[in-house]
């Protein structure tokens, strides 16, 4: 089974409009850490917004906000307001157990289209 | 705070030749990562170090691949003799142990192409 599954391969969205890109994660870990990067076009990984499984607050950066839904298993990315610039790449990733700096696994990512 | 910087940025080379990758972690993080990208497997662990000391390389392709942390501050990536089908973008990471979350930050990427 897929640890992470992102299910919508492209999504468009109009400028200064909210998009939720969604991320469906599947561990037996009770702990774990769940990640976003970036990759614009130009190719750097960029980090986002990190939610820990035991955090009981969904995390925020900036107009960055992660829905997290630990029953349902899924870490969904929030951007407000989009932005020309936040055409990109979208991954979210899973690190299991905290406190050692395992390996992080990827979804196959999500595209972004900011349209005007 | 410099961040993890990989060279070289791009690299064509002829099949069979040797590939070598570098990278410089940030500075304090004791966990060092190599994935690759491709189109077709997305992004995949290579393998990782922990002060200095590769703990897992299950992600090696082949006996072609090494990898290399003399020092906390230096790895290298290598590849002999290369293929085409070694055509990816190669990314290395850091994270430092006990930092919040754990966050993996990574460099810019190192773009091979195999002719």
């Amino acid at each position: 089974a897929q640890k992470i599954t992102q299910t919508q391969p492209g999504m468009f969205v109009q400028e200064k409009e909210a998009v939720t890109l969604d991320c469906t994660y599947d561990t037996s870990d009770q702990s774990y850490g769940l990640f976003w990067y970036k990759q614009p076009s130009s190719g750097e990984m960029i980090f986002l917004i990190y939610q820990g499984s035991y955090d009981e607050q969904n995390a925020t950066e900036g107009r960055y906000s992660l829905n997290f839904q630990k029953a349902r298993k899924s870490a969904n990315l929030v951007i407000s307001a989009s932005q020309l610039g936040d055409s990109a790449m979208y991954f979210c990733a899973m690190r299991e157990g905290l406190g050692t700096a395992s390996k992080l696994t990827f979804g196959t990512g999500t595209r972004l289209q900011v349209t005007l | 705070d410099a961040g993890v910087i990989q060279s070289p940025r791009h690299e064509v080379t002829e099949m069979g030749q040797e590939v070598t990758l570098r990278c410089k972690p940030i500075s304090g993080h004791d966990y060092l990562f190599w994935y690759r990208q491709t189109m077709m497997r997305g992004l995949e662990l290579l393998i990782y170090f922990n002060n200095n000391v590769p703990i897992d390389d299950s992600g090696m392709p082949e006996d072609r691949f090494s990898a290399k942390m003399p020092n906390a501050s230096f790895s290298t990536l290598k590849i002999q003799p290369s293929e085409p089908r070694d055509s990816a973008v190669y990314f290395c990471a850091s994270s430092r142990s006990g930092g919040s979350g754990n966050t993996i930050y990574f460099g810019e990427g190192s773009w091979l192409t195999v002719v």
